[in-house]
């Protein structure tokens, strides 16, 4: 059973361009949802998080919009830059022990320069 | 630099062997977790251990085992390899682990069981 859907799989866009992936949950006692950032040979590296009284948290050119009717949420690479290629991963995790993410599969961006 | 050690970088074995991966977490953190990652199940937890004790278990197989030591570092430990075992396995740090700590990951240890 997969809690945690992320799509799309791949994305390429030009530079400048503003990637957007989209992730989805379904346990509702989440109530912590981070973002990763993997670059080849890396380990995963928060990139940004968010809670769910928010609808949306900027840091920098990452933002990361939330809805916690739909139980969705999606982050958003402003201005992306061929640095940003990498593999973004989405989590969602939840207190009452020790807020271990569980990740979507990931989602392999290109920037093209 | 995460500040996270995994050793080694690369291991490759056979089916049936035994293998100890390493992890020494960054200065100061206390807990120390484990993360498979592979092509089909993605990134998935593991074990988590704080300050010695095991805290959070995942989806850990029984061959599999690990232990936190006094001085903080971690080995964990895959018996009976099989070929469904090959992955890249992550060890993170964090401070405390009790709420939603940054976890820092290591450059992890992949493993190929031929």
């Amino acid at each position: 059973q997969q809690q945690v859907k992320q799509s799309p799989q791949s994305l390429i866009v030009q530079k400048g361009g503003i990637p957007i992936i989209n992730c989805a949950y379904e346990n509702t006692a989440f109530d912590y949802f981070p973002w990763y950032q993997q670059f080849p040979g890396k380990g995963p590296a928060l990139l940004i998080a968010i809670r769910p009284d928010v609808s949306e948290k900027k840091e920098g050119r990452f933002t990361i919009s939330f809805n916690k009717s739909a139980k969705q949420f999606s982050l958003h690479i402003m201005d992306s830059q061929p640095g940003d290629s990498a593999t973004y991963f989405c989590a969602a995790s939840r207190g009452g022990g020790s807020y271990i993410p569980t990740f979507g599969r990931g989602t392999s961006l290109i920037v093209h320069p | 630099d995460s500040g996270v050690t995994q050793t080694p970088k690369h291991l490759i074995t056979a089916t049936g062997q035994r293998v100890t991966l390493r992890c020494s977490p960054r200065s100061g953190d206390l807990s120390v977790y484990w993360y498979q990652q592979s092509l089909d199940q993605g990134l998935q937890f593991l074990i988590q251990y704080y300050n010695g004790e095991e805290r959070a278990k995942g989806n850990i197989l029984e061959r599999f085992s690990a232990q936190q030591f006094p001085d903080l570092h971690s080995e964990l430990n895959l018996s009976s390899l099989e070929l469904g075992d090959s992955a890249l396995y992550f060890c993170a740090s964090s401070v405390a682990g009790g709420g939603p700590d940054i976890q820092y990951f290591g450059a992890g240890t992949r493993l190929s069981v031929l």
